[in-house]
């Protein structure tokens, strides 16, 4: 089975910081990989998928980046409402779906 | 608009069946190219992915839990159903359905609000 882990776990930040959050997958997936936010009480909310394509009506500081193994997540000026859990998952490994453990994103 | 809520228990006894409903508006879930799929998280963890089940029809459930889960849906009613058996404290959750499209990858693009289930004897 594909295994997906994220890194850092937990990463605190200022507003205005620049912060990239990496997923890693034990099997290559070329671009099929996406990103959520989370906000505590909340529903996770689609951030970017296929990799490096921004969900309509997301800010255009998210971006995101990577293909096969290593992708990432780059928010380019922390604002005081992205302090939130973020999610990587993917849709071409067995078991289809699969998301990562997440990393929670807090004020320094 | 695409709007999901799901619907179930909030209190479950040990070793009972869950049953859990997504009832859905803004789309059909008719064709191939449309599915809805069930994800839990326990309190303060990660997300899991439980199943999905496809416009035609077809059916993907998590490895780790397919012995359990059933998932079916019923199109005159809009609405997606899944059931768990045997349920333990572990399954305490709260438990999401979400949409997903072919044309946008499969990823979840629209969630409903979730439901918290409670596993307490």
């Amino acid at each position: 089975d594909i295994q997906l882990t994220q890194s850092p776990s937990f990463l605190s930040a200022s507003v205005g910081d620049r912060v990239t959050i990496t997923c890693r997958t034990s099997q290559g997936i070329s671009s099929f990989l996406a990103w959520y936010q989370q906000k505590p009480g909340k529903a996770p909310k689609l951030l970017i998928y296929g990799a490096s394509t921004l969900q309509s009506g997301v800010p255009s500081r998210f971006s995101g980046s990577g293909s096969g193994t290593e992708f990432t997540l780059t928010i380019s000026s922390l604002q005081p409402e992205d302090f939130a859990v973020y999610y990587c998952q993917q849709l071409n490994g067995y078991p289809l779906f699969t998301f990562g453990p997440g990393t929670k994103v807090d004020i320094k | 608009q695409i709007t999901l809520k799901e619907s179930g228990p909030t209190l479950v006894k040990p070793t009972q069946t869950l049953t859990l409903t997504c009832t859905f508006s803004g789309f059909s879930l008719t064709s191939s190219g449309v599915g809805v799929g069930w994800i839990r998280q326990p309190p303060g963890k990660a997300l899991e992915y439980l199943a999905y089940i496809y416009g035609n029809d077809d059916k993907r459930y998590s490895p780790s839990l397919k012995s359990r889960l059933t998932i079916n849906k019923d199109t005159s009613k809009n609405q997606v159903v899944l059931t768990m058996t045997n349920i333990d404290p572990v399954d305490t959750a709260t438990y999401y359905c979400a949409h997903s499209l072919f044309n946008s990858g499969w990823y979840f693009d629209y969630w409903g609000q979730g439901t918290l289930v409670t596993v307490s004897a």
